[in-house]
């Protein structure tokens, strides 16, 4: 049973739309929920979140969590072309791979020009 | 700062040969170093939990025997492929958690991965 789902698992937009990317998970001991933009090789780390609705922010990038709910989610303004990723949301969580990260299988985003 | 680096990039061997790869924190300590394998169009699974200086945790499914994790001091970890078969052909993917580093708790920074091709 996963604990990390992420929907939808791919998107196809225009260059210029706003996405929405989701994240829920399902976790006893939650501690935190990262979002990572991976391109061809490793992933890079975007947010990190521990708390409840407060929004973390980097240029067009935002995310918020909903600790109640179990579930964040990534926006992402004025899309570009680099936007174009696969977007990972992962949890940590005591008990979860000894302080590893359990990661959702992606949302695979492509931007069209 | 927080740079991670992986060696080798790539490699293809024989199956029943052994592969080592090798992860390094370059300018931090990472008493913590993760392995995470990556199978085409799926996400990340953590193999295992290195710890400096004392046996890694596996996660259940991986076989401790095959894949042998060593993280001889504060900056290199290695994974060792053990008679490796077709199968084992993947994206491993290391990432190390910084000690005394100021930034989130708990974040990992990852290596850009080995390719491992068993022929």
């Amino acid at each position: 049973e996963d604990k990390v789902v992420q929907s939808p698992l791919s998107l196809v937009v225009h260059e210029g739309d706003t996405v929405t990317l989701n994240c829920s998970y399902e976790v006893t001991n939650f501690r935190s929920l990262l979002w990572y933009k991976q391109e061809k090789k490793a992933p890079t780390f975007l947010f990190m979140l521990t708390s409840s609705g407060i929004e973390k922010k980097s240029g067009r990038l935002s995310s918020i969590l909903d600790k109640k709910e179990l579930f964040s989610i990534l926006n992402i303004t004025a899309t570009q072309t680099g936007d174009s990723a696969i977007y990972l949301c992962a949890v940590n969580y005591s008990g979860g791979g000894a302080d590893g990260l359990t990661f959702g299988k992606g949302t695979h985003l492509i931007i069209q020009p | 700062g927080a740079v991670v680096s992986q060696h080798p990039s790539r490699v293809i061997c024989k199956s029943g040969t052994s592969v080592k790869i090798e992860c390094r924190s370059l300018d931090f300590q990472a008493t913590t170093m993760f392995w995470y394998r990556q199978f085409p169009k799926q996400s990340l699974m953590l193999m295992a939990t290195s710890n400096e200086g004392s046996k890694a945790t596996y996660e259940q499914g991986v076989e401790k025997d095959k894949f042998l994790i060593n993280h001889a001091s504060l900056t290199l970890s290695t994974l060792t492929v053990t008679s490796a078969h077709p199968e084992d052909s993947s994206f491993y993917i290391c990432s190390a958690r910084a000690t005394g580093f100021a930034g989130p708790y708990n974040e990992q920074f990852f290596g850009p991965g080995t390719r491992l091709t068993v022929l």
